[in-house]
């Protein structure tokens, strides 16, 4: 079965923290690997996204950790600011095929603190 | 950069009603749009996966006969949810894929509200 676990399930940080936001996958034949930012009444917006042959990406405060032997991913939000508060989603998918389903893990409510 | 819009962004019916929810890529043509489900602090489920011009395949579980979804053109997919009841009161959210990028982009999604 598809599936991608994501932990933890909410998270609380101060301002200026770094939170991380872990996920695991177990189909190897997935090669697409997207974090999507979720606030409340809104759609998901892609934030950050990787491929599995290179072991990290950077975009701004956000960066992905990708352990391919592990099957892991995980999120970094440096700096974290109150602005930041949403739910997070990872997600996996098969970029290859046709339809380049994703499957989505459960989600982390993330809050950030003054 | 690529932009999608559902419409509406809110609707209330009445029981036994039908609804239809519209999903626009507005700046790119998408040849698969695909339908989402998610309820209070939960997770997207994939309702259906659509295909321009054909007919939408749909995930297990998912009724085609009371989810109807129709993608006419390149930009433009239809969710209609026949003789809605509450237990179909969701968040419905479309996505389209940017057939240049092989990106996927979300629209801002529809609350449905089923009396």
């Amino acid at each position: 079965q598809q599936q991608v676990k994501q932990s933890p399930q909410s998270l609380i940080v101060q301002k200026g923290g770094i939170p991380i936001i872990n996920c695991a996958y177990e189909n190897t034949a997935f090669d697409y690997f997207p974090w999507y930012q979720q606030f409340p009444g809104k759609g998901p917006a892609l934030l950050i996204a990787i491929r599995p042959d290179v072991s990290e990406k950077k975009e701004g405060r956000f960066t992905i950790s990708f352990n391919k032997s592990a099957k892991q991913f995980s999120l970094h939000i440096m700096d974290s600011q109150p602005g930041d508060s949403a739910t997070y989603f990872c997600a996996a998918s098969i970029r290859t095929g046709t339809a380049s389903k994703l499957t989505f893990g459960t989600g982390t409510r993330l809050q950030v603190t003054l | 950069g690529a932009v999608v819009s559902q419409h509406p962004s809110w609707v209330i019916c009445k029981s036994g009603t039908s609804v239809k929810i519209e999903c626009r890529s507005l700046d790119f043509q998408a040849t698969t749009m695909f339908w989402y489900r998610q309820f209070p602090k939960q997770s997207l489920m994939l309702m259906a996966t659509s295909n321009e011009g054909s007919k939408a395949t749909y995930e297990q579980g998912v009724e085609k006969d009371k989810f109807l979804i129709n993608h006419a053109s390149l930009t433009l997919s239809t969710l209609t949810v026949t003789s809605a009841h509450p237990e179909d009161s969701s968040f419905y959210i479309c996505s389209a894929r940017d057939r240049v990028h092989n990106e996927q982009f979300f629209g801002p999604g529809t609350r449905l509200t089923v009396l």
